[in-house]
């Protein structure tokens, strides 16, 4: 395919409500992560997902968020009842494997206003 | 737990002038270190990693194990290299993937 690809790529929503971020990886990569970055700021893990093994949540901020991956195909973010502080660019990349090299995607501009 | 560093937030060079972006870890094991970069506009993707030993749009990096250190350099740089740089280690399971804070080049004219 093209590559990771990632939708929406904005997203403006009020302060309370859910967003659903989407991430469409390279197919046969079996790794992907979702990562958080904040304006003028690096990279925040969030979520690793690798093949059928249980997710590493390790990096998810709060229970308002949560993240879904059916297989080795699309994953979902989803951020409940949205805070000020959601607002960030929302990455996600693939890699073959764990510790490989991940491709990113185009990621998703989050403003909750 | 593994640990990247990343002590410059900004960098600003002159065009034609040597630049080097520091990169410092903390791990036990024997890691594999990469750097990443992002220009203006552009996805996040990777620009090397050590175990490739190559050069790649005349940046090299070496790691040193004694230091703890993989910076990245480039002899003479230019203006297009301006973009923010990430140094990212995976520990030797691949069980573990950290990101450094990030340094922004900018390289002026």
């Amino acid at each position: 395919g093209a590559g990771v690809s990632q939708s929406p790529s904005n997203k403006v929503t009020e302060k309370g409500k859910d967003v659903e971020l989407r991430c469409d990886p390279i197919s046969g990569h079996t790794a992907l992560y979702w990562y958080r970055q904040r304006l003028g700021q690096g990279l925040e893990f969030l979520i690793y997902f690798q093949g059928n093994s249980a997710p590493d949540k390790s990096g998810l901020p709060s229970d308002r968020f949560s993240a879904e991956r059916t297989g080795e195909s699309v994953s979902t973010l989803t951020i409940q009842r949205t805070q000020q502080e959601d607002s960030a660019v929302y990455l996600c990349a693939a890699s073959q494997d764990r510790g490989e090299t991940q491709y990113f995607g185009p990621g998703t501009r989050l403003l909750v206003l | 737990a593994q640990r990247v560093t990343q002590p410059e937030k900004l960098l600003s060079v002159f065009k034609g002038a040597p630049v080097e972006l520091k990169c410092n870890y903390s791990y036990s094991g024997s890691p594999e270190l990469f750097w990443y970069v992002q220009y203006s506009r552009q996805r996040l993707q990777l620009l090397l990693r050590h175990i490739s030993r190559e050069s790649i749009k005349g940046f090299t990096a070496d790691l040193n194990k004694g230091e703890t250190s993989f910076h990245l350099k480039k002899p003479f740089a230019q203006e297009e290299d301006s973009a923010m740089y990430y140094c990212a280690l995976s520990d030797n399971y691949g069980q573990n993937f950290v990101f450094g804070p990030g340094t922004r080049l900018s390289v002026l004219p």
